[in-house]
């Protein structure tokens, strides 16, 4: 069975400055997908960025951005020049590409932000 | 655009109640999910559908029950609560697979 580890429950950063969290996971398949999500204060999960395990270039969303080693089977996710905003639980998650719709969730890790 | 809408926001139950959460969304999306998220953890798949009329069971299915009639509402009906129903749950929608999903504002459940 699939597993997703993230091994730091909590994180800080200062404002303006780069924080890399990690993200590992434990598969025999070889095609998937693996999604960081943010989850602020107000409770809604929303998609910070995606990566398919196909692609070898890393996955780039304006200032996020993963670092992706699939022999490693590593997924993590860099925010860089950190915003107040960016204060989150960060879930990392798997998921298989065949036709099975379960998510695999990590703990998550609680990133702070100080001014 | 209102998205995915999960009623209530909050609910106190006692053991043996029962009650249904509701979501609705207006994306048109076939995928809908049931998740719930305890403290300190991921989250966990309860039920998910694949459209109208059509529902599955997830990773913890257990002392619950989903319906879909429409493809915009896909209640959760908890039969019986239980003081480990006790958590957050979330409804979420998905437009095709590997979309993204979009989530809604939860639902806090605490059974006493």
């Amino acid at each position: 069975a699939q597993t997703v580890t993230q091994s730091q429950p909590e994180m800080s950063v200062q404002e303006a400055e780069t924080v890399t969290l990690s993200c590992t996971y434990d598969t025999s398949e070889s095609d998937y997908y693996l999604f960081w999500y943010k989850q602020p204060p107000s409770r809604q999960m929303i998609l910070v960025i995606r990566q398919e395990a196909y692609k070898q270039q890393n996955a780039t969303e304006n200032r996020f951005s993963v670092n992706f080693q699939k022999a490693a089977k590593s997924f993590s996710l860099k925010i860089s020049d950190s915003q107040l905003g960016d204060a989150a639980m960060y879930f990392c998650a798997y998921r298989s590409a065949g036709n099975n719709r379960k998510l695999i969730w990590g703990l998550g890790t609680s990133l702070a932000v100080n001014p | 655009n209102a998205g995915v809408t999960q009623t209530p926001k909050f609910r106190i139950l006692k053991i043996g109640q029962s009650m249904t959460l509701q979501c609705t969304q207006d994306m048109n999306h076939n995928y809908m999910y049931w998740y719930r998220q305890d403290p300190g953890m991921g989250l966990k798949l309860i039920y998910y559908s694949v459209g109208a009329g059509i529902t599955d069971k997830g990773e913890v299915p257990n002392g619950y029950n989903v319906s879909r009639s429409t493809t915009e509402d896909f209640p959760l009906r908890l039969e019986l609560a239980a003081p480990s129903q006790t958590s957050v749950y979330f409804c979420a929608t998905e437009r095709s697979y590997n979309s993204p999903l979009h989530f809604g504002n939860g639902t806090r459940l605490t059974v006493t």
